[in-house]
């Protein structure tokens, strides 16, 4: 059973515009999540987190936001470009269990 | 860019062999991780370690073992490795229960 879902295995945005990346999870316990981006050949790299008890996480260019009633957060990128294009992944995690549960990623692809 | 260092970074062996992965830091990090990705699947957690001796099962441990006898060292094996276990291997530290991780290089294994 997938606990953590990225539905959209990709998505083109043209340079300068918004990319919006989303995850949605079903184990209600979870309470941090987190994105990483990950370039071929590389291991992945932290990008920003969120608590649960907060809705909104900003960091420069990236947004995350998180709706708990929807078990829904999403990753928002602005302005776009080109280095962004990238696998990206979402990941939830539980106080106490000391692991995290990622999704299946989304390709992003920046067009320039 | 946090310590890990993870060896070999390319292996092939042939199926029914067992083979070991190497995970090293310098952080000295309580918790550390071994993650699988394949195509379709994302990331998924092998098994993690939450101290010298404490370690537990992930979402895919079937197969695999680990051992964690210093801080600094976190060992993946495969008993008798089996073309289902080709893939790319990650492995990652955390400082905290609950806060990011950052992941190795990885280790491509190819199971022939």
């Amino acid at each position: 059973d997938q606990q953590v879902k990225q539905n959209s295995p990709s998505l083109s945005v043209q340079e300068g515009r918004i990319s919006i990346l989303n995850c949605d999870y079903t184990n209600s316990m979870f309470d941090y999540f987190l994105w990483y981006k990950k370039y071929p050949a590389e291991g992945p790299t932290f990008l920003i987190s969120i608590s649960s008890i907060k809705d909104k996480n900003e960091d420069g260019r990236f947004t995350v936001f998180l709706n708990k009633s929807a078990k829904h957060l999403s990753l928002h990128i602005v302005p776009s470009q080109p280095g962004d294009s990238a696998v990206y992944f979402c990941a939830a995690s539980t106080s106490g269990t000391y692991k995290y549960i990622f999704g299946t990623g989304t390709r992003l692809k920046v067009l320039a | 860019d946090a310590g890990i260092t993870q060896s070999p970074r390319h292996k092939v062996t042939e199926t029914g062999t067992p083979v070991t992965l190497r995970c090293h830091q310098t952080e000295n990090h309580r918790y550390m991780y071994w993650y699988r990705q394949d195509p379709g699947h994302g990331l998924r957690l092998i098994h993690y370690s939450y101290g010298v001796k404490d370690t537990d099962k992930g979402e895919v441990s079937d197969g695999y073992s680990v051992s964690r006898s210093k801080t600094e060292d976190f060992l993946l094996t495969l008993e008798s490795a089996t073309s289902s276990q080709t893939s790319v291997y990650f492995c990652a530290i955390s400082e905290a229960a609950v806060t990011e991780a950052f992941f190795g290089q990885g280790t491509r294994l190819t199971v022939v």
